[in-house]
Order: structure tokens, then C-alpha cells, then sequence
């Protein structure tokens, strides 16, 4: 069966500083795969998504930008942490056709001090 | 851009109480409509999901939910609550416009139920 991890799952970061999530999918390939932010009493805000590797889709401007380097292999990061980072981030994964479901990780609580 | 809204940020019930969850989304195309639960400590569950045919879809512990395409709602039922129901749940939408979409998809707000026995 498939499974997707996602580490860490909490993070305390100072502002200015770099940041790397990693998230990975195991169990099939050619994953669709996404990265989602929460914020408190909103829903889940889509970032980015892949649809192979090296395509990467971004769907808000802002201060962050992924990477897909393998397959089942999908890295969010920033070179230079804001306050506004702060959130929790959610990896999904995909498999094709559309009419397909998407199914997630246990997140990241990020918080920047 | 689509949106999609969900009327109730916080639903407080009794056990044995029915439920109703709506969504609303704004998108006139063909569209693919979830619902996740997030039950506390766990990660964002599929609770059920519609794609096309029958408009009322079953999906698990219970739960339905009726795709009304004239009121572009997608509104998610329980006849009668348990105490495990306590969780937040989402409603998400993939608008399909013509081609692939990815499996993009727009997430209402959340709706957080606290279930007493």
C-alpha cells in the first residue's frame, strides 16, 4: 500500500534563517504531489504541486519554493525565513487520472520566532 | 478563481443528534467534490468523495453527502453523531476546466465539531 511521510513534523525556526521540508511517497510512482499551508481557522491554501519530476507549479507568490529532485520526492524550502512562514504544511500525493482523490501527511507545524 | 465556503466554523451537538455540514462553491463547470476529517492528532482523512453519477454519495462512518449541482452545494450529513465524530472537516473542491486540473484543489474554511456524550 502507499504511504507518504512528511518530517519534520514540528519546527521552530528564527526569522532570516533557511528551511527545508521533506516529504516523500512510497508505494507507487509518478505521484502527483502537493504542498498545502493551514493557518489558523482557514483551510488548507495550495502552494505548489508536481506533476513530474522538475515540474514544479507554484499558486501563490511568496517566499517559499519547492523542489521535486526524484520521483516520490518533494522538498519545500526558503533561503530566508518571514514571521508570515508560520503555519502548519501539509505534503499530499496523487495518483492519475483526475478522478482521483488526494491523500495527506501528518504535516509540519512550522513557527518562526 | 474558485471558492469554496462552509457556513459553520464551530457545530456543538449531542450524541444521537443529526448533522448537516455545508459547502458551498463558486465554479459553474464540471467539478469533483471532497470531504477530509481531521480528527485530533491524526492526519487530514478522505471521509467521501463525488465524481459523477448518483448526486448522494456514501463514504465511511456513516457519513453522506448530496451533490446539488442548481445550488453548487455539497452538503455532508450524519443521522446521528457519536462522541468519536469530534473533529474539524473540510470541504474541497477540483474545478475541472477542460484538459486536466491537476487534482488542484480549493478548501473551505473548516468546520470544527465537538460532539458531547
Amino acid at each position: 500500500s502507499q504511504t507518504i511521510h512528511q518530517w519534520p513534523a514540528t519546527l521552530v525556526q528564527p526569522v532570516g534563517s533557511p528551511l527545508s521540508l521533506e516529504c516523500t511517497v512510497e508505494g507507487t510512482s509518478n505521484p502527483n504531489l502537493y504542498w498545502y499551508r493551514q493557518a489558523a481557522g482557514r483551510g488548507l491554501q495550495l502552494l505548489f504541486y508536481s506533476v513530474g519530476i522538475g515540474q514544479i507549479s507554484s499558486e501563490v507568490p511568496q517566499n517559499l519554493s519547492a523542489s521535486r529532485p526524484q520521483d516520490r520526492q518533494f522538498i519545500l524550502s526558503s533561503k530566508k525565513l518571514l514571521l508570515s512562514d508560520s503555519g502548519f504544511y501539509l505534503c499530499a500525493w496523487r495518483a492519475d487520472p483526475d478522478n482521483q482523490p488526494q491523500h495527506f501527511g501528518d504535516g509540519t507545524r512550522l513557527s518562526i520566532l | 478563481a474558485q471558492s469554496v465556503s462552509q457556513h459553520n466554523h464551530h457545530v456543538i451537538l449531542s450524541e444521537a443528534a443529526s448533522l448537516e455540514l455545508g459547502c458551498n462553491y463558486s465554479y459553474g463547470g464540471t467539478v469533483n467534490l471532497f470531504w477530509y476529517v481531521q480528527y485530533p492528532g491524526q492526519h487530514l482523512q478522505l471521509l467521501l468523495k463525488y465524481f459523477s453519477g448518483d448526486p448522494l454519495v456514501k463514504g465511511i462512518k456513516g457519513f453522506e453527502a448530496e451533490f446539488i449541482k442548481s445550488k453548487f452545494s455539497f452538503n455532508l450529513r450524519k443521522p446521528s453523531v457519536q462522541w468519536s465524530d469530534t473533529a474539524e472537516y473540510f470541504c474541497a473542491v477540483n474545478a475541472r476546466a477542460g484538459g486536466t486540473s491537476y487534482g488542484k484543489l480549493t478548501f473551505g474554511q473548516g468546520t470544527i465539531l465537538t460532539v458531547h456524550p
